[in-house]
């Protein structure tokens, strides 16, 4: 089955600093790729996602790439603030599963 | 649509009685999951239904876990007994055909 390890488990950062999560997946059939933020004591929600056949996609402060030969993704948080203080999971989701695969997860401190 | 809604929103039961969890997904979705989510082991797939009909319950620990979809606008978790290493959140999520993912806003329980 799919298998996705995610770097670092905790991430500090300064207000308007850049963050960056790194997530590797193991089955080349993955074309799904969503990131959710969950804040405390809060449901995960979806911030944003790709498809294998997009190499990059951004939406105001955030963005995601892929890099299938790699099998790995990225989220990219710049000008950082406080309330994007939460924790990030990368999930990978094989075509025909449905099922994603969720990392462990990275708790992003963004210190004022 | 009000999303995915989950009751209780807090549980604390002693050690062995029966604990029910609810889940109302959104509306026309043909997935739902139970997740478990504890710091120690993350986000654990417990079972998934696809059309109210379990596909996949390999992730739940004992046989004192049980989940029932009876339609298509409810389903059930279940422990009797339990114990106190189930304390968690417990997520119910609903997915579209378009890999959609939303989460409940989650059952904190606690067994003492």
């Amino acid at each position: 089955g799919e298998n996705v390890e995610q770097h670092p488990s905790t991430l500090s950062v300064q207000e308007g600093d850049s963050a960056v999560i790194k997530c590797t997946y193991s089955d080349s059939a993955s074309n799904y790729f969503p990131w959710y933020k969950q804040e405390l004591g809060k449901r995960p929600q979806l911030i944003i996602d790709i498809r294998s056949n997009v190499g990059e996609k951004k939406d105001q402060r955030i963005a995601v790439t892929l890099n299938k030969t790699a099998k790995h993704f990225s989220l990219h948080i710049t000008e950082t603030q406080p309330e994007d203080s939460a924790v990030y999971f990368c999930a990978a989701t094989a075509g025909g599963s449905y099922i994603p695969t969720f990392g462990r997860g990275t708790s992003l401190i963004v210190h004022p | 649509d009000a999303g995915v809604i989950q009751s209780p929103r807090h549980e604390v039961t002693e050690m062995g009685q029966e604990v029910t969890l609810r889940c109302k997904p959104i509306s026309g979705h043909d997935y739902l999951f139970w997740y478990r989510q504890t710091m120690m082991r993350g986000l654990e797939l417990l079972i998934y239904f696809n059309n109210n009909v379990p596909i996949d319950d390999s992730g739940m620990p004992e046989d004192r876990f049980s989940a029932k979809m009876p339609n298509a606008s409810f389903s059930t978790l279940k422990i009797q007994p339990s114990e106190p290493r189930d304390s968690a959140v417990y997520f119910c999520a609903s997915r579209d055909l378009s890999y959609g993912y939303t989460f409940g806003s989650g059952t904190r329980l606690t067994v003492v």
